[in-house]
């Protein structure tokens, strides 16, 4: 089957650094996507890993280790506005293409 | 270019009584998945059309049906609502693949609550 995990909540300070991992396990694994999610809103692109390493736009970086079957999402500078939930999905083509969402992380950035 | 259209963005309905949801897509977009999120459970895999064919379908029971017309557009049908399928329904819409390296555009959601 396919499943991914990562952690339910996460809380961090304004300006600080945090790290939100993601493992998974899918057959078909062609990529790995991070998606923001704003409560109430549609999630949005963050960041798409293929290759194994780190790929860095901005304050947000992501990772990922095909072998280890392991991808994180880097914040740096943390701003209020980055609190949201973070969703891992894999990219997965059994025949075809989809997405394998994890249940997501909800980050929460205090002053 | 427009985004992913869903309507409505709010809807309240009765138990027993079916409802249906509306995505257009983003234009040139062919691929429309559908996803039920819950709290706690995160993304759940409705269905997915590609060119009026539905190319695959989540573990939903058959109450939940959908269906997409030629010009991509897409309706998700719930019949027999129950309590259960309150939750937040979300389209999303791709173009030729995720090596286009974006994956899923998705719309802002129609939040179904049944009483």
């Amino acid at each position: 089957g396919q499943n991914i995990d990562q952690p339910t909540e996460m809380t961090a300070t304004e300006g600080a650094i945090v790290q939100i991992n993601c493992t998974y396990q899918t057959s078909g694994f062609n990529g790995l996507f991070w998606y923001q999610q704003h409560a109430g809103e549609a999630p949005t692109f963050l960041s798409y890993n293929v290759l194994d390493g780190l790929e860095e736009k901005g304050r947000f970086s992501s990772f990922l280790s095909r072998s280890k079957g392991y991808s994180y999402l880097l914040l740096k500078e943390l701003q209020m506005k980055d609190s949201a939930s973070y969703l891992c999905a894999a990219g997965v083509n059994t025949g075809f293409q989809k997405l394998v969402f994890g249940t997501g992380t909800r980050l929460l950035v205090s002053p | 270019k427009a985004g992913v259209t869903q309507t409505p963005r709010y809807l309240i309905k009765t138990r027993g009584q079916q409802v249906t949801l509306s995505c257009s897509p983003i234009s040139g977009h062919r691929s429309v998945s559908w996803y039920q999120q819950t709290p706690g459970q995160g993304l759940q895999f409705l269905f997915e059309y590609f060119s009026e064919t539905q190319r695959n379908k989540g573990n939903f029971p058959g109450r939940f049906s959908g269906r997409q017309f030629s010009n991509s557009r897409s309706e998700m049908n719930v019949s027999t609502l129950e309590l259960g399928d309150s939750a937040l329904y979300l389209c999303a819409s791709m173009g030729a693949g995720i090596s286009e390296g974006r994956g899923y555009t998705f719309g802002s959601g129609t939040r179904l609550t049944v009483v």
